[in-house]
């Protein structure tokens, strides 16, 4: 199976500006989890999405939004860059794993991530 | 204060050694405990994952939990310079899908 992949992988703005990040699943996968990850702050949890609609948020402000299509494709959107936005964003695909015949938790893929940097 | 503290390191060790890393964490709800390999320029890839407290093996990775004192811990015997990569813990408090991650770990292991 392919693994989760993210595009641009590499992406320059200015401040004010907004950038759409893009991800795609693992085939079969219908979460799909963002994170950023920075030296300060590591990696942050921004938001999942599961069969298109959002089921978890994390404490990141309005800017930051996202969005998932049937195919179980994803998008995330900052909108009015601030250098603060310089990160690693990642996107984690996931699916239950069971075990016994019971299903237990997802466990999350990661992908490669998208490096943006603002200036 | 962090909800989950993690020595950022680098932490150096000669090949062969055992590793063991480690993670304090202070919402007692975690209930799912994982551990992730990063290395340099890509995305974190699961080791390790436990529920509860208990011990785990798989290969030269065993991880720990201890919930009584809320702390983790995982163990690399044998460990090998292709194990030189930042190692990061991350809990959740339900099934969903929700992480909260240590700052990582950077490990360097010299053949």
């Amino acid at each position: 199976k392919a693994g989760v992949t993210q595009t641009p992988r590499y992406l320059i703005k200015t401040r004010g500006q907004q950038v759409t990040l893009s991800c795609s699943p693992i085939s079969g996968h219908r979460s799909v989890s963002w994170y950023q990850q920075t030296p300060g702050q590591g990696l942050q949890f921004l938001f999942e999405y599961f069969s298109e609609t959002q089921r978890n948020k994390g404490n990141f402000p309005g800017r930051f939004s996202g969005r998932q299509f049937s195919n179980s494709r994803s998008e995330m959107n900052v909108s009015t860059l601030e250098l603060g936005d310089s990160a690693l964003y990642l996107c984690a695909s996931s699916s239950p794993v069971t075990s016994g015949g019971a299903v237990s938790v997802d466990t999350q893929y990661f992908g490669p991530g998208t490096r943006l940097t603002v200036l | 204060q962090k909800e989950v503290e993690q020595d950022p390191g680098p932490l150096s060790v000669p090949e062969g050694a055992i590793v063991s890393l480690n993670c304090t964490y202070s919402n007692s709800a975690f209930q799912y405990f994982m551990w992730y390999r990063q290395y340099s320029r890509k995305g974190p890839e699961l080791l390790m994952y436990t529920y509860s407290s208990g011990n785990k093996e798989d290969g030269r990775f065993t991880a720990q939990v201890d919930k009584s004192s809320k702390y983790i811990s995982l163990f690399i015997r044998d460990s090998q310079p292709s194990d030189s990569a930042t190692y990061l813990c991350a809990m959740r408090i339900g099934a969903g899908n929700m992480l909260t991650f240590g700052g990582g770990t950077r490990l360097m292991v010299k053949p």
